[in-house]
């Protein structure tokens, strides 16, 4: 089983519907948790940190779920410029230096 | 501006050949990460080093070496013994603790000839 998990997609959206997906990991003792978005090619752009339950940023909404052990993404509103691979990235314990551990990321395209 | 800056953009390895890859940054980051990425595969970690002077084996780090000589810099050399160089190399970098979000340079992509 991978550490962390993600659907990858695609999840085609039309534009200004609403999209959500999830990510799940594995390791019960994470304490922080991210959201990347990353276009094609191009380097990964933090979208969201995630140290709570959850938090908002506009149209994106990030949860977390402890008891279950999954995060999610969730996009209102969609743009066409949201078209990205969205990846989730997780903090395998807070003594672990360096130990983050990527998803292969959520194709999210967005079509007119 | 501050940031991570990374060069070359693109990079071409013969066989037998060691090639190293710059990583730069200017945003006062204690941490500094190399990354390798793979069509269709998340971000997998080569070397990460805390401060200057030392560095840690990540979790695919035979092939490659580093070295941290500078708080700024980070190169990453991969060495004639890694015989699958071709992905996306990217470099990042964060302040203390694995807690606080990485950022990360524009990538070089390295190619067999």
């Amino acid at each position: 089983r991978k550490e962390v998990e993600q659907d990858p997609g695609p999840f085609n959206v039309p534009e200004g519907a609403t999209v959500a997906f999830n990510c799940t990991y594995s390791n019960s003792a994470s304490q922080s948790f991210f959201w990347y978005r990353q276009d094609c090619r191009k380097e990964p752009k933090l979208l969201m940190s995630v140290y709570s339950s959850g938090n908002e940023d506009g149209r994106f909404t990030a949860q977390l779920n402890r008891a279950s052990q999954y995060i999610s993404l969730l996009i209102r509103d969609s743009k066409l410029s949201d078209s990205a691979t969205y990846l989730c990235v997780v903090n395998f314990g807070t003594d672990s230096w360096g130990k983050l551990q990527f998803g292969a990321g959520t194709q999210v395209v967005v079509t007119p | 501006d501050g940031g991570i800056t990374q060069s070359p953009k693109y990079l071409f390895r013969k066989e037998g050949q060691n090639v190293t890859l710059s990583c730069e940054q200017n945003l006062n980051h204690d941490a500094m990460y190399w990354y390798r990425q793979d069509p269709g595969q998340g971000l997998r970690l080569i070397y990460y080093s805390q401060i200057v002077n030392d560095f840690q084996k990540g979790d695919i780090a035979e092939g490659y070496s580093v070295s941290r000589e500078k708080k700024e810099s980070f190169p990453l050399t991969v060495t004639s013994a890694q015989k699958n160089p071709t992905a996306f190399y990217l470099c990042a970098s964060n302040r203390h603790g694995s807690n606080q979000p990485q950022h990360f340079g524009d990538g070089t992509r390295l190619s067999i000839l």
